[in-house]
């Protein structure tokens, strides 16, 4: 059962475009959500984060939105570049002692030139 | 200096041998976990260490034993391996357990391919 869902494997964009990568998640419990990029061979490494009470956060190019009567969230990186090819997970925890992250599936973005 | 260092990157082994994955991490965190990213590309939770103290086993296999000898560290070892086991595991540490607004810092992966 999948609690965290990515339904686009890949998305090519433009160099220059926004992209917005989306995610949905089904477990209520959800307290905070995370972004992380992934570049082949190596470890997912941290890029943005929202708590579940607000509904914007912000840093340089990339913008989380999250809709909680939705239970969805999307990730946003405008202008696109290169080096931003790579894929991105979509991760949730819950608060309390238990603070493992459920990700989900990744959706593979390719900027194209 | 690597923030959440594994060993070894790649490992290639035979079914039924028992082998071990060693994570460390020099961010002075108290929680550290393992990972799996197996052929569906699916990342999910093993195991949760806080202060050297079991908090989170998923649905693991007994043959699956972490082993932590100081909050620094979290081993992974691995007995009888089969061909299921092969994936990518990812060593993990975050500042404490409970604090709720903390990411995750990840190792490199180790590629682990049982034949």
């Amino acid at each position: 059962d999948q609690q965290v869902k990515q339904n686009s494997p890949s998305l090519s964009v433009q160099e220059g475009r926004i992209s917005i990568l989306n995610c949905d998640y089904t477990n209520s419990m959800f307290d905070y959500f995370l972004w992380y990029k992934k570049y082949p061979a190596e470890g997912p490494t941290f890029l943005i984060s929202i708590s579940s009470i607000k509904d914007k956060n912000e840093d340089g190019r990339f913008t989380v939105f999250l809709n909680k009567s939705a239970k969805h969230l999307s990730l946003h990186i405008v202008p696109s570049q290169p080096g931003d090819s790579a894929v991105y997970f979509c991760a949730a925890k819950t608060g309390g002692g238990a603070d493992g992250l459920t990700f989900g599936k990744g959706t593979h973005l390719i900027i194209q030139p | 200096d690597t923030a959440v260092s594994q060993t070894p990157k790649y490992l290639v082994t035979q079914m039924g041998n028992d082998k071990s994955i060693k994570c460390e991490q020099n961010l002075g965190h108290d929680t550290m976990y393992w990972y799996k990213q197996d052929s569906k590309k699916f990342l999910k939770i093993m195991f949760s260490y806080n202060n050297k103290e079991l908090i989170i086993n998923e649905t693991v296999p007994n043959r699956f034993s972490p082993k932590s000898p100081d909050k620094a560290h979290l081993n992974l070892h691995i007995n009888s391996l089969e061909l299921g086991d092969s994936a990518v595991y990812f060593c993990a540490s975050s500042l404490r357990a409970g604090v709720l607004n903390t990411e995750a810092f990840f190792g490199q992966g180790t590629r682990l391919t049982v034949v």
